[in-house]
């Protein structure tokens, strides 16, 4: 049973170019959550999705960042027209079901670079 | 609002030492409290996860510890070895935000040989 996979592992972008991270969660899960782990700092939640829902996006910025969990493909993570604040290690986990005994499985994150 | 502290921010031992990480939190309302190891350029490895009615729980040379009520938790590593080095996350579910976890700044660990 693979884990969760994140591609690409590393992205380079330069500013004003948008970005797409994709996630595939572990066979069976439909919760996925993005967080950003940005350089010096701890990790951050950002959005938690179930397939065709965004059920918190507290934690988004507000402007050029959307995510979204279809039917059927991964999720993906899009930041729009990106600067070089937003170079930092973008992780997704996934849970079977939202609960409290379910612990979130980490991929291996997509290290995005701004130039 | 939640917050999680992680005491200390670094920590070097000489292999075969026992030691303690800590975390606390701020708000007691939590699902579940998780500990995570981090190698560096990976992503989180989960070591142990306490449910909030529990007080600990063991895996091998780990032991994590719960106390609601003084918003804290330890991680105790027995006889550490080199291949322990890295940092370790502490991340508390909170009962009423949905399946989002708030991480600490994390401990980053060096084991000496």
């Amino acid at each position: 049973n693979a884990g969760v996979m994140q591609n690409p592992r590393h992205l380079v972008r330069r500013r004003g170019q948008e970005a797409r991270l994709r996630c595939s969660p572990m066979k069976g899960h439909s919760h996925v959550y993005w967080y950003r782990q940005l350089p010096e700092e701890g990790l951050k939640f950002m959005v938690y999705l179930q397939k065709e829902n965004i059920i918190d996006e507290s934690g988004m910025p507000k402007e050029r960042f959307s995510a979204e969990f279809p039917k059927e493909g991964p999720s993906i993570l899009r930041i729009q027209q990106v600067v070089r604040g937003d170079s930092a290690a973008y992780f997704c986990a996934s849970s079977p079901r939202q609960s409290s005994t379910d612990t979130q499985y980490f991929g291996p994150g997509t290290r995005l670079t701004v130039l | 609002k939640q917050e999680v502290t992680q005491i200390p921010a670094a920590l070097s031992v000489p292999e075969g030492e026992n030691l303690v990480l800590n975390c606390s939190f701020t708000d007691s309302a939590i699902y579940n409290l998780q500990w995570f190891r981090q190698d560096p350029g990976k992503g989180l490895t989960s070591l142990l996860l306490i449910q909030s009615s529990q007080r600990e729980q063991t895996s091998g040379r780990l032991n994590a510890s719960l106390d609601k009520s003084s918003g804290r938790s330890t991680l105790y590593i027995a006889a550490s070895q080199p291949g322990d080095s890295a940092t370790y996350l502490c991340a508390v579910r909170q009962g009423n935000q949905g399946g989002k976890l708030i991480f600490g700044q994390g401990t980053e660990l060096s084991v000496k040989p």
